[in-house]
């Protein structure tokens, strides 16, 4: 049963604190997406990746917020030093480029981050 | 830039019967897809249906089904025969295809569907 893995679930963290959330994509996919949920700004596109290689992280707030592909199995949002307004569920989601139909996403559970 | 709206925050409908969930976008372009996505209290973001802008004919997955007016820029998710587990949050959204352009998802704010039994 081929899924996207994000780990962990939950995470409670204080003011300043580093956190880091991990995401496995779906075996053979070569797109990973990061979307942030809360309640004030619905859905948003961080980041995403193709083969690696950042293609669009412009919904990300670059002097705090980082993320990487080590390897084609692993990517890893990072905050540093993370805030209150950072509290939300951080989704990953991997696809699969298709020519002239680009990438359908297939989301993970999401990682519900409470900065306190 | 494109916007995804979905006016009904809340919605309900009695099990076994049918509903119907609206979502208005706007859109420059000519060649997109949209999606309906729904999220249980698992917060697992499921795809439920989608939709190729250049296909005319509505999709349709077992019980859900959409009615895409390309023209007025519309489209609206219908779930028949209601059941329990349709209970959901549910997310419309929309995305240009790759063609060098950015393939993000752009999300409604969604709308809450209760069944009630």
């Amino acid at each position: 049963d081929a899924r996207v893995t994000q780990t962990p679930r939950h995470k409670v963290t204080e003011m300043g604190q580093e956190v880091t959330m991990r995401c496995q994509p779906i075996l053979g996919h070569n797109t990973v997406f990061w979307y942030r949920q809360t309640m004030m700004q619905g859905l948003e596109l961080l980041a995403y990746f193709r083969n690696r290689a950042p293609l669009d992280d412009s919904g990300m707030p670059k002097d705090r917020f980082s993320a990487e592909m080590p390897d084609a199995t692993l990517a890893t949002l990072k905050i540093q030093p993370s805030e209150p307004r950072d509290s939300a569920v951080y989704f990953c989601a991997s696809g699969l480029l298709r020519q002239g139909r680009g990438t359908e996403a297939f989301f993970g559970q999401g990682t519900r981050l409470t900065v306190v | 830039a494109q916007t995804v709206t979905q006016s009904q925050p809340e919605m309900s409908v009695q099990e076994a019967e049918t509903v119907t969930l609206s979502c208005t976008y706007d859109t420059s372009e000519s060649d997109y897809y949209l999606f309906w996505y729904k999220q249980p209290p698992s917060r697992q973001m499921i795809l439920v249906i989608r939709q190729e802008a250049y296909k005319q004919q509505n999709a349709t997955e077992n019980r859900f089904s959409v009615n895409f007016q390309k023209a007025a820029k519309s489209f609206s998710l219908k779930i028949s025969d209601s059941q329990l587990g349709d209970a959901a949050m549910y997310f419309c959204a929309y995305r240009t295809p790759f063609q060098g352009g950015s393939e993000k998802l752009v999300f409604g704010k969604g709308t809450k569907l209760t069944v009630n039994p």
